[in-house]
C-alpha cells in the first residue's frame, strides 16, 4: 500500500517560513491534501489538490507537489499556527484508498 | 453551515460491539460520500472506512475489514459505523468526515471517544 512520510517535527520562529514535507513514491502523480489539527480539535482542511486553499484559509498557507515530495509552506508564521499537520492522498489502485501521512508537529519558537 | 454530530462512543470490553452515528445537517447529505477517520490517543490520523453518496460502495482499512460495517440512511441524514469484535487497538476518537471535492475531507465532526478495555 502507498506510504506517506512526514518529519515528526518542525520548528520555526515567528515571522519566518515553515516548510513541512510529505514524501511518497512518485507523489507528483497524486493530488495531495493538507490538514491542520490543533490540540483537542478536529482536523481542518487547509490545502487541497496540491495548492488550492479553501475559503477562510489565509494566503500564508501554500502548497506544492513535485517528483517524490509535496510541501506545505507557511509564510510569516504566527503563534496560532502551532499545530499538527497531516498530508493525505487518494490511492486509486487500492481498495482502501485513503492514506494519511504520520503527521508533523509544528512548533513556533 | 455544515454540522456533523457523532454519538455512540462508550467504554466496551474486548470482543464487544458498538454502533456510532453521525447526524449531518447544513448540506445535501445524499450527494456526498462520507467517511470515518480515527485517532488513537497521542497518535496520528487513520482512515477507517468510506461510503459513496448512494451507499452502494463501501471501503475499509485492512485493520477493520470484516469487523466494521459502514452504512448510511439518506432519508435521515445519518452515517453509521457498526463495530464488532472490538480490540484494544480500536481505542480512539472516531471522526465523521464529509467528502467535499473528490478525495478531500472538507468538514469534520467533533469526534466521539471509543475505549476498548477490560
Amino acid at each position: 500500500s502507498y506510504v506517506l512520510t512526514q518529519p515528526p517535527s518542525v520548528s520555526v520562529a515567528p515571522g519566518k517560513t515553515a516548510r513541512i514535507t510529505c514524501g511518497g513514491n512518485n507523489i507528483r502523480t497524486k493530488s495531495v491534501h493538507w490538514y491542520q489539527q490543533k490540540p483537542g480539535q478536529a482536523p481542518v482542511l487547509v490545502i487541497y489538490y496540491d495548492s488550492d486553499r479553501p475559503s477562510g484559509i489565509p494566503e500564508r498557507f501554500s502548497g506544492s507537489n513535485s517528483e517524490n515530495t509535496a510541501t506545505l509552506t507557511l509564510s510569516w508564521v504566527e503563534a496560532g499556527d502551532e499545530a499538527d499537520y497531516y498530508c493525505q492522498v487518494w490511492d486509486s489502485s487500492s481498495d482502501h484508498p485513503v492514506v494519511f501521512g504520520g503527521g508533523t508537529k509544528l512548533t513556533v519558537l | 453551515e455544515v454540522q456533523l454530530l457523532e454519538s455512540g462512543g462508550d467504554l466496551v470490553q474486548p470482543g464487544g460491539s458498538l454502533r456510532l452515528s453521525c447526524v449531518a445537517s447544513g448540506f445535501s447529505f445524499s450527494r456526498n460520500a462520507m467517511n470515518w477517520v480515527r485517532q488513537a490517543p497521542g497518535k496520528g490520523l487513520e482512515w477507517v472506512s468510506g461510503i459513496n453518496a448512494g451507499g452502494g460502495n463501501t471501503f475499509y482499512a485492512d485493520s477493520v475489514k470484516g469487523r466494521f460495517t459502514i452504512s448510511r440512511d439518506n432519508s435521515k441524514n445519518i452515517l453509521y459505523l457498526q463495530m464488532n469484535s472490538l480490540r484494544d487497538e480500536d481505542t480512539a476518537i472516531y471522526y465523521c468526515a464529509k467528502e467535499g471535492r473528490p478525495q478531500t475531507f472538507d468538514s469534520w465532526g467533533q469526534g466521539v471517544l471509543v475505549t476498548v478495555s477490560s
